[in-house]
């Protein structure tokens, strides 16, 4: 079974530039969560979708995270414009359907390191 | 909402020792407990996950336990060896949602 995948590994870009991250989840996975790790600290949710919809986006930072997930397959975050603040590692998670058991566990991507100067 | 301190930041043992790290949560409706294992340059996976109508869970080497009156879980690994370095987070799901709230993360180092 192919795991959840992100692309890029590693982004470094400068304040003001947009950075676009890639999520592919598990085949089967409705549940897709984006989550963010900065240096030190908690692994800090974003949002939620279930399919193509955003089931929970409370995590979001402001509105210069865009996330989609059109057609319910992989995902996109887009962040624009880019502010130091944002560097960290942003994980891609997917799950089981609801309902289906082992729903609650999580399968992590490798992350993507984003790092803005 | 949930929030859930983890404690320490940092764990050195001896190989062989044994290791124990503490979360407590706020919310008295959450229902999952999970803890991951992230290892140098992987990503994390789940480890050991407990629910709140049980006290106790054990798979070999690792156990965890966990405290509904007082609101805490703790992870407790034994006969520690030089592949459990790696940093640890546990996490908490309410009761009614999806998403997991995590704790800060503990880097336990096995020393030789």
């Amino acid at each position: 079974e192919a795991g959840v995948t992100q692309f890029p590994s590693h982004s470094v870009i400068e304040k003001g530039q947009t950075v676009t991250l890639r999520c592919d989840p598990i085949s089967g996975h409705d549940n897709l969560y984006w989550y963010r790790r900065v240096m030190g600290k908690e692994i800090k949710f974003l949002l939620h979708f279930v399919k193509e919809s955003k089931q929970d986006e409370s995590g979001m930072p402001n509105n210069r995270f865009l996330a989609e997930r059109t057609g319910g397959t992989y995902s996109t975050l887009k962040v624009q414009p880019a502010e130091l603040e944002d560097s960290g590692v942003y994980f891609c998670a997917s799950s089981q359907p609801y309902g289906v058991r082992g729903t609650e566990k999580l399968f992590f991507g490798s992350g993507t390191q984003l790092s803005v100067l | 909402g949930e929030n859930v301190e983890q404690h320490p930041s940092t764990l050195s043992v001896q190989e062989g020792d044994s290791a124990v790290i503490k979360c407590t949560y706020s919310d008295s409706a959450s229902n999952y407990f999970p803890w991951y294992k992230q290892e140098l340059g992987k990503r994390p996976q789940l480890i050991i996950d407990i629910r709140s109508n049980v006290g106790e869970k054990k798979d070999q080497r690792i156990a965890v336990t966990l405290n509904k009156t007082a609101k805490h879980f703790s992870l407790h690994i034994t006969e520690t060896q030089p592949e459990d370095s790696a940093v640890y987070f546990c996490a908490a799901r309410i009761q009614g949602a999806q998403k997991l709230v995590f704790g800060q993360g503990t880097r336990l180092t096995i020393n030789p």
